[in-house]
């Protein structure tokens, strides 16, 4: 079964309002999840690093204040767009770390359309 | 920086056909290779690996070779499946770290009976 649940699976909104977006670490506690966008036929970006207890560290152009990363607990990270416009529109994965190895599990993703 | 580049999609073949899939690379220092498979409705999930140069990664019938001099990880099968349609991405980590990856633009694979 899953290993990563990430909800929802796509949400369209109107422009101005914020998405919150979560990512579930079914099987085990994780310290680090990491939150990626892919435009239409762009590549996966990583966007930012999740870090339980801690701020989250982005990536270079990734706007913090836009991106509100939450990792209150070590099963759930949480990627909240803020004021979203139409050019955030895109397909966004979380990925969990496993603790125990160099593992990555992943997200099925989400995708956003904002009107 | 690192990047990859991954052959464009979509492919479409017919079941039993052989499959390549180029992926070349560009990276400072001695990458790991990735490849993940991305079936409809799911997470992206590890198919192979390959952590030093010469290395194979093989999986579920899938082989990619680490070839160092033509910084290259070309994802091949003998006889696909209609099962294996799914998107494909190639992907690097370095700096020491497995969990920071730089992906591919992925390639879409569909196998029709």
């Amino acid at each position: 079964g899953a290993v990563v649940s990430q909800h929802p699976s796509w949400v369209i909104c109107k422009s101005g309002t914020s998405v919150k977006i979560e990512c579930r670490s079914l099987d085990f506690q994780a310290t680090t999840m990491f939150w990626y966008r892919q435009f239409p036929k762009q590549s996966l970006m990583l966007m930012a690093t999740s870090n339980e207890g801690s701020k989250a560290t982005y990536e270079q152009g990734v706007e913090k204040d836009k991106f509100l990363i939450n990792h209150a607990s070590l099963t759930l990270s949480t990627l909240t767009v803020t004021s979203a416009h139409p050019e955030d529109s895109s397909f966004y994965i979380c990925s969990v770390a496993h603790p125990a190895g160099e593992k990555l599990f992943f997200g099925s993703g989400t995708q956003l359309s904002v009107l | 920086g690192d990047s990859v580049t991954q052959m464009e999609g979509p492919v479409t073949l017919s079941e039993e056909a052989f499959l390549t899939i180029n992926c070349t690379y560009t990276a400072t220092g001695y990458p790991s290779l990735f490849w993940y498979v991305q079936y409809p409705g799911e997470g992206l999930q590890l198919l192979l690996k390959a952590t030093k140069a010469d290395d194979k990664g093989s999986n579920k019938g899938f082989e990619a070779t680490y070839r160092k001099e033509t910084t290259s990880f070309h994802l091949e099968k003998g006889s696909v499946q209609v099962s294996d349609s799914a998107v494909y991405f190639c992907a690097l980590s370095s700096g020491g770290s497995n969990y920071k990856l730089t992906f591919g633009k992925g390639t879409l694979l569909t196998v029709n009976p």
